[in-house]
């Protein structure tokens, strides 16, 4: 069955930065893109990236350029979420999801199936 | 980037109704749209992948159908476990920017 597990709770004063942890089980690592999406209070769902584990491919939303890594620990089957410069506004609900892609007709068709529990990161001073 | 916008942000509706939500793309999308439920305090969960297609373990009162640009979820007869919000994805710039519409809230009537 597949899990992902996400670290806990994590408060941070502005300015600093987070990383969150994503364990997978369950399934092979390497076989699935892992994204991170965000839900900030009274907010809706907000895609931040994603990286193929097999080589490490990141893809960031452009909201989120220069201030989000994500990155991998193949070893440890261990996804990993960085956000830096944080303000109030980067409080939010983080999660994780994986990608149970496939191609059909010569199109890639991306859909999120399993999601980890979410990690809430509060910014304040 | 790709723009969802969905219909309309809340409802409210009775147990055995049958609800409909929309979603509409800025550009058109083939059949790249999957529907989510979310709860509170609890992850999304896939209902409808590529427009039309059951997740499974999904019940089958969910139906999703569209193509290019609109799109519908439809939920023939809701049920006390469908309270919820429900979001569409477009996955047609997968694996960049794969964004949410804002999300539409049932509530009970």
């Amino acid at each position: 069955q597949v899990h992902l597990v996400q670290s806990g709770a994590e408060v941070k004063e502005p300015g600093a930065s987070v990383k969150v942890s994503c364990k997978a089980s369950g399934y092979i690592f390497t076989s699935y893109r892992i994204h991170w999406v965000r839900q900030a209070p009274g907010q809706g769902l907000e895609w931040m990236g994603s990286i193929w584990p097999v080589d490490g491919n990141t893809q960031y939303s452009q909201k989120f350029q220069g201030r989000v890594t994500i990155t991998r620990d193949t070893s440890a089957n261990i996804a990993y979420m960085e956000l830096s410069s944080l303000s109030s506004e980067d409080t939010a609900l983080y999660h994780c999801a994986r990608d149970w892609g496939y191609n059909s007709g010569g199109k890639w068709y991306s859909r999120f199936d399993s999601w980890g529990q979410g990690t809430l990161v509060t910014v304040s001073s | 980037d790709i723009q969802m916008t969905q219909s309309p942000s809340s409802l409210s509706a009775t147990v055995g109704d049958r609800v409909t939500i929309t979603c509409r793309a800025s550009q058109s999308i083939s059949t790249s749209l999957n529907w989510y439920q979310h709860k509170p305090g609890t992850a999304p969960k896939l209902l409808i992948y590529a427009a039309s297609s059951l997740q499974s373990g999904v019940p089958s009162r969910f139906s999703g159908s569209g193509s290019e640009t609109d799109f519908t979820l439809t939920i023939s007869s809701l049920q006390p476990e469908d309270f919820a919000t429900y979001y569409c994805q477009q996955t047609y710039s997968t694996p960049r920017e794969l964004t949410f519409g804002g999300g539409t809230k049932v509530e009970i009537k």
